[in-house]
Parts: structure tokens; sequence; C-alpha cells
């Protein structure tokens, strides 16, 4: 089956630090990538996604690169600011082949803390 | 403004009382999913809908149903809640796409639910 491993969190950083929370994915089939935002009180919001591999994936700073070879799509930031605070979700999505079902399979998401 | 609503966003029910969770999407999506959202566990497929009244279910079905007799409607119903249906739900929306695409979901605010 498919799933998703994120390092566990809290993780928190001080304004400006480099980030990085890494996620891998087991899948059948050719998986797309997705990296999801869940602010306080909100829905999940797509901060970005790849559809094959070496593909990066880039929105407000953030990026994440397609490792088929690794299995892995961590994200990173350069320099994370307070607004960053958020749960981070790695997720991927394979197209199921008799139904077309495309469930998105979640990790468990890693809280992120920015103080600044 | 593109979207995916649902309603109520909060919810205190008791056991055995039936109720729905409706759902909204105004983007002309043919898919639409419901996921539960558990602390540790990330997100986990309900049902989903590939099209006008065709339904399926997901990972965690049991305890649920849908109907989706328009497009752009998916109600989700607990015919008889129980206290392990509390949690937080999400709808989501997207694209049929095509083969090897991104399925980029779009998320609903989240109803929260608790039965006593």
């Amino acid at each position: 089956g498919n799933s998703v491993t994120q390092m566990e969190g809290p993780v928190t950083l001080s304004e400006e630090a480099f980030l990085t929370i890494n996620c891998t994915y087991t899948a059948t089939g050719y998986p797309s990538l997705f990296w999801y935002v869940q602010y306080p009180g909100e829905g999940l919001q797509l901060l970005l996604k790849a559809t094959k591999a070496d593909d990066k994936g880039s929105n407000k700073g953030f990026e994440a690169t397609y490792r088929k070879e690794t299995t892995s799509f961590h994200l990173e930031k350069g320099s994370v600011q307070v607004s960053d605070s958020a749960v981070y979700f790695c997720a991927l999505s394979v197209r199921g082949t008799d139904t077309g079902r495309r469930a998105l399979t979640f990790g468990s998401g890693t809280r992120l803390q920015v103080q600044p | 403004e593109a979207q995916v609503t649902q309603n109520p966003r909060y919810l205190i029910t008791v056991t055995g009382k039936k109720l729905t969770v409706t759902c909204s999407q105004n983007m002309n999506h043919e898919y639409m999913s419901w996921y539960r959202q558990d602390p540790g566990l990330g997100l986990r497929q309900i049902y989903y809908s590939m099209n006008v009244e065709v339904t399926d279910k997901g990972d965690v079905p049991e305890g649920y149903k849908v109907s989706r007799k328009e497009k752009r409607n998916f109600p989700l119903i607990l015919e008889s809640p129980s206290p392990n249906q509390t949690s937080l739900y999400f709808c989501a929306s997207s694209l049929q796409g095509v083969a090897g695409g991104a399925y980029e979901q779009y998320f609903g605010p989240g109803t929260r639910l608790t039965v006593t």
C-alpha cells in the first residue's frame, strides 16, 4: 500500500533559521507528491507539488525536490518567519488503476513553531 | 472566489442522533472527497465521488454515508453517530485530471464534530 512518513514535531526554530522537514514515502505506482500547510483554525492549503522524479516544487520560499531514488520529498526553506508557524503535511496521490480513485495519503503532520 | 465551503464549522451532538455535514464547491470539480483528521494519524479518506451519482468507499467508511445528487454538493451523513466519530472533518474537491497528472485537491475549512 501507500504510506508517508514525516519527522515528528514540534520543530521549534528562531526567525531566519533554516528549515528542513523530512518526508519519505512508499507507493504502488508512480505518485505525485505534495506539501500542504494548515494554519491554526484553518483548512489545508496546497503549498507545493511535484509530479515526476527530479521535479522541484516551490512556493513562498519553500522548496521540495522529488527524489525517486531515495523515495523522499523533503521540505526546505532558507529563512523562516514567525508567520510560517503551522502544521505541514506531506502527501502523495496515486491514481487507482481500476477505479480512478485518487485519495491523498497523508503523513501525520509536523508542527513548526517559529520564535521571534 | 474559488472555494470549498462546509457547514457547520462546529457541532456537538449526542450518540445516535443523525446529523449531516454539508460540503459545496464552486469550481465545477468532478472529484470530491471527505477526510477525517485525528491526532497522530494525519488525514484519512472516508468516501469519495468521481462525479454525480458515483461514490465509493475510502479507507475508513464505517459509520458514514454520502450522496452526490448535484455536482457542487457532497454531504456527509452520520446516521447514528458514536463517540469514536469525534474528529475534525474536511471536504475536498479537484478536477478529474489526466493520467499521470498531479491531483491537486482543494480543502474546505473543516468541521469539528464532538459526539458525547
